[in-house]
């Protein structure tokens, strides 16, 4: 198993629409994961943590399935300005002191 | 409250030609980053510096240098541009003990032809 696997999409889903994507890692012994989001051609930026007890932030909810080895993030009730690629990140297997970022879920809302 | 900050925004170079790019941040970081960023290879980690006066080869490091010149200052040097480099290149920032956390400036678009 790589890494870090995202489904590339895109999600294309109304506003309003309630969607979620899944990200798998490959390291079982990984304690805390992130997601951040990256506008198109901007930097990524933070968007939440992920902890064994999940995450909510408003309309975005982050949870963690360790004996899968999966985390997800929910959005409800969409907005235009949700339109972004989420990427998934964990800390690495090996060697780097620093993050393994996923290659990111695109989303795009629609009116 | 600049945030991380990176020059120039853009650049076209000849293959063989040289340049740096150049990153500060102003939020007392101890801990910076150089990833590039390719279509379907997602962010990659180039170096890091995990502490004004350390730097260490992160996953592509090949053809690259860097400096930690301060605690702000963080460059990137192509010391011999190939086309495989044309990329967009981020830096980033963290402490030292969240490198979780990482800023990230606005990006260098590179195109070496």
């Amino acid at each position: 198993r790589k890494e870090v696997e995202q489904d590339p999409g895109p999600f294309n889903v109304p506003e309003g629409a309630t969607v979620a994507f899944n990200c798998t890692y490959s390291n079982s012994a990984s304690q805390s994961f992130f997601w951040y989001r990256q506008d198109c051609r901007k930097e990524p930026k933070l968007l939440m943590s992920v902890y064994s007890s999940g995450n909510e932030d408003g309309r975005f909810t982050a949870q963690l399935n360790r004996a899968s080895q999966y985390i997800s993030l929910l959005i409800r009730d969409s907005k235009l300005s949700d339109s972004a690629t989420y990427l998934c990140v964990v800390p690495p297997n090996s060697g780097y002191s620093t993050l393994t970022f996923g290659k990111g879920t695109m989303l795009l809302v629609s009116p | 409250n600049a945030g991380v900050t990176q020059t120039p925004k853009f650049q076209v170079l000849k293959t063989g030609q040289s340049m740096t790019l150049q990153c500060a941040q102003d939020m007392n970081h101890n801990s910076m980053y150089w990833y590039r960023q390719d279509p379907g290879m997602g962010l990659r980690l180039i170096y890091y510096s995990a502490s004004e006066g350390t730097t260490d080869k992160g996953e592509v490091p090949n053809g690259y240098n860097v400096s930690r010149l301060n605690k702000r200052e963080f460059s990137l040097r192509l010391e011999s541009a190939a086309p495989s480099q044309t990329s967009v290149y981020f830096c980033a920032s963290s402490e030292i003990d969240t490198p979780d956390e990482q800023y990230f400036g606005p990006g260098t678009r590179l195109t070496v032809t």
